[in-house]
């Protein structure tokens, strides 16, 4: 199992341009997330999903969007990208059912708007 | 979902145990306590967590006080490669969604 796959893993964007994060998780996790990270702080969490067709926000969505159309696959849109949005972004992906407590993250997305 | 304090750093010799300390007094009855480290800006990891019993696996032991109001998460032997920031989190087991609330942590720099 490659675990949870975020791409680009570094990119530079120039402020109101528009890009997607990717992310994939082979392990057939029902629930999937974004946080975004900025430097010294800890993790927020953008939007999460609990199953296709089905995303929420969560502490900081605004000027992102998501979609869930398969089980593997939650990508996070930027529209209009601003310099706040200076940030790692990491993926992450859980069971629904959740014994062990794990939440199984990416390596991370670094995005510089300039 | 309760909110937790720890220290902003700690420092331990190589070799010797790390204890950290998590305050969470205002835990409710049916909130988790849960410990990830972050390792240089990679993805968060989980190590364990626990409802009231002492926890221990392979990287850790969880100790929680009878009252629930704080926690330590203790490294027996620690090494240069634990040097991380560690998150102590406390999380409703009926928490629609799974999610996880991270605070700042504590930055723990293992030291030969």
């Amino acid at each position: 199992n490659a675990g949870v796959t975020q791409t680009p893993k570094f990119r530079i964007l120039k402020i109101g341009q528009s890009m997607t994060l990717q992310c994939a998780q082979d392990m057939n996790h029902n629930y999937m997330y974004w946080y975004r990270q900025d430097p010294g702080m800890g993790l927020k969490l953008i939007y999460y999903s609990v199953g296709a067709g089905i995303t929420d926000k969560g502490e900081v969505p605004n000027g992102y969007n998501v979609s869930r159309s398969t089980t593997e696959d939650f990508p996070l849109r930027l529209e209009l990208a601003a310099p706040s949005q200076t940030s790692v972004y990491f993926c992450a992906s859980s069971y629904k059912e959740w014994n062990t407590g794990e939440l199984f993250f990416g390596e991370g997305s670094r995005l510089t708007v300039l | 979902d309760a909110k937790t304090t720890q220290p902003p750093s700690m420092d331990c010799a190589e070799g010797r145990a790390a204890n950290l300390p998590c305050n969470h007094s205002t835990i409710s009855g049916n909130e988790y306590v849960y410990w990830y480290r972050q390792i240089h800006s990679q993805g968060p990891q989980y190590i364990i967590h626990g409802l009231k019993n002492n926890e221990t696996n392979e990287m850790a032991s969880l100790i929680i006080t009878e009252d629930r109001k704080s926690s330590t998460l203790i490294l027996p032997h620690a090494t240069l490669r634990d040097t991380a920031v560690y998150y102590c989190i406390v999380r409703d087991s009926n928490n629609a969604g799974n999610m996880l609330t991270f605070g700042g942590g504590t930055r723990l720099m293992v030291k030969p």
